[in-house]
């Protein structure tokens, strides 16, 4: 079935760094999800992304679909401790299925 | 408006014994879907629904059993529990599979 391979699967950086989580799939993707999921918590939906080359800003994060549709990134600038948690991107399984990346777990050192 | 409830929370089951995870949504949304998370393994589908009536299997779909009779509700069944089922469970809901909003998680242990 269809899958999304993302990484790394580990991030540390020092608070106030940058932070680039990318995802990549076999096939083209009609529309591709993020989602962030604090340590303990549940996945908290982020974001869609639905045409090719779309770039979307939520303050300090920048999310980006590639033009083919096979690969999407998840861009963090001067992160802080809040942003620590593990963040996936999730894309149509086949059927009506949400396949979700490994995820990426990001760390700060602040 | 509650979201995506879960219950319970926390559970520790025998090997062999059976049980349910509930999950409620009071959102009105069509699609729910229930996920396992293990470390380093991602969120993996184990059932979803597209609607009252209407549910197929998702990647890990051995060892549990889903209905939806109704719009709001969509119960996971462990007919005989593994200790390969230790996971933390996770429902969601949404208006399609897209968009999905996740509950608080229920951890479960099977010893």
């Amino acid at each position: 079935g269809q899958q999304v391979m993302q990484i790394p699967q580990y991030q540390h950086v020092q608070e106030g760094e940058d932070f680039t989580t990318y995802c990549n799939s076999s096939t083209t993707l009609s529309n591709i999800q993020w989602y962030k999921q604090r340590p303990g918590g549940h996945p908290v939906f982020l974001i869609q992304l639905v045409k090719s080359g779309e770039v979307k800003k939520q303050k300090r994060l920048t999310f980006q679909f590639g033009e083919a549709k096979k690969n999407s990134s998840l861009h963090i600038t001067a992160t802080q401790t809040t942003d620590v948690g593990t963040y996936f991107c999730a894309g149509p399984g086949g059927a009506q299925k949400l396949v979700f990346g490994q995820g990426t777990r990001l760390t700060i050192n602040p | 408006n509650a979201g995506v409830t879960q219950t319970p929370k926390f559970q520790v089951l025998k090997t062999g014994q059976s049980m349910t995870l509930q999950c409620a949504q009071d959102m009105n949304h069509e699609y729910m879907s229930w996920y396992r998370q293990d470390p380093g393994m991602g969120l993996r589908l184990i059932h979803y629904s597209v609607g009252a009536g209407i549910t197929d299997q998702g990647e890990v779909p051995n060892g549990y059993n889903v209905s939806r009779s109704t719009t709001e509700d969509f119960p996971l069944r462990l007919l005989s529990a593994a200790p390969s089922q230790t996971s933390v469970y996770f429902c969601a809901s949404g208006w399609d599979r897209n968009t999905i909003y996740f509950g608080e998680g229920s951890w479960l242990t099977v010893v």
